[in-house]
């Protein structure tokens, strides 16, 4: 069956630096992938989504990697901000019905000034 | 653009009872997804629906069903509560076509404490 894990530590960066994360998924080949931000108690919020025919993307200061051989996803935050702390899903169609998402756990990200 | 509104923000229920949950998706949204999430966990597809009709589920029993209303507004029903029902529901609205790719678009959630 499909898996996605994500690092279940959570990743503590100096302000500043670059944060990080890692989606890796096993069992099949995506059409796409998608990367959330969580704010405790709070719904997730949509940043970047990036097809399988894509190997980057960017968005201001992110930037997402999608390596189909790898089966994996980087997630990048440059110039990291105390603000960027919070929690980050990766979701992935499921195989049997695109239109149904399978999370990633999270991964915790706290930002120190 | 109105965003997902959700409510109740908070309830409490007790074992055995029955309780449901409301969304307002996102404006000119078509489509409504339901997630359970504990702590500490990822969201958990609970169901889909697009144009009222269920559009895919989760692994989550039949007293978890659900209503998609013509206006894309939506409820969850869950009956004969069980304390592992305690958790953060989402509700998500997106566009669905043949180009779209699913962004969700999330409520606030709504906090279910059964005791």
């Amino acid at each position: 069956s499909q898996k996605i894990e994500q690092n279940s530590e959570a990743l503590n960066i100096q302000e500043g630096k670059t944060a990080t994360l890692t989606c890796n998924y096993t069992n099949y080949s995506p059409a796409y992938l998608q990367w959330y931000r969580q704010d405790p108690g709070r719904g997730p919020v949509f940043l970047l989504l990036i097809r399988e025919n894509e190997k980057e993307k960017r968005k201001e200061r992110l930037k997402v990697t999608f390596d189909t051989t790898l089966k994996q996803s980087l997630f990048h935050i440059t110039a990291s901000q105390p603000a960027d702390s919070a929690t980050y899903l990766c979701a992935l169609p499921n195989a049997g019905n695109n239109r149904k998402l399978i999370w990633g756990l999270g991964t915790s990200l706290a930002v120190n000034p | 653009e109105t965003g997902v509104t959700q409510s109740p923000t908070h309830l409490i229920k007790t074992r055995g009872q029955q309780v449901t949950l409301r969304c307002s998706s996102q404006s000119g949204h078509n489509t409504v997804s339901w997630y359970q999430q504990a702590l500490g966990q990822g969201p958990q597809f609970i169901f889909q629906y697009y144009r009222e009709e269920e559009n895919g589920r989760g692994n989550f029993p039949p007293r978890f069903s659900g209503l998609q209303f013509p206006n894309y507004s939506s409820e969850l029903n869950v009956n004969a509560l069980e304390l592992d029902d305690s958790a953060l529901y989402l509700c998500a609205s997106s566009w669905t076509s043949g180009l779209s790719y699913n962004e969700q678009f999330f409520g606030p959630g709504t906090r279910l404490t059964v005791l």
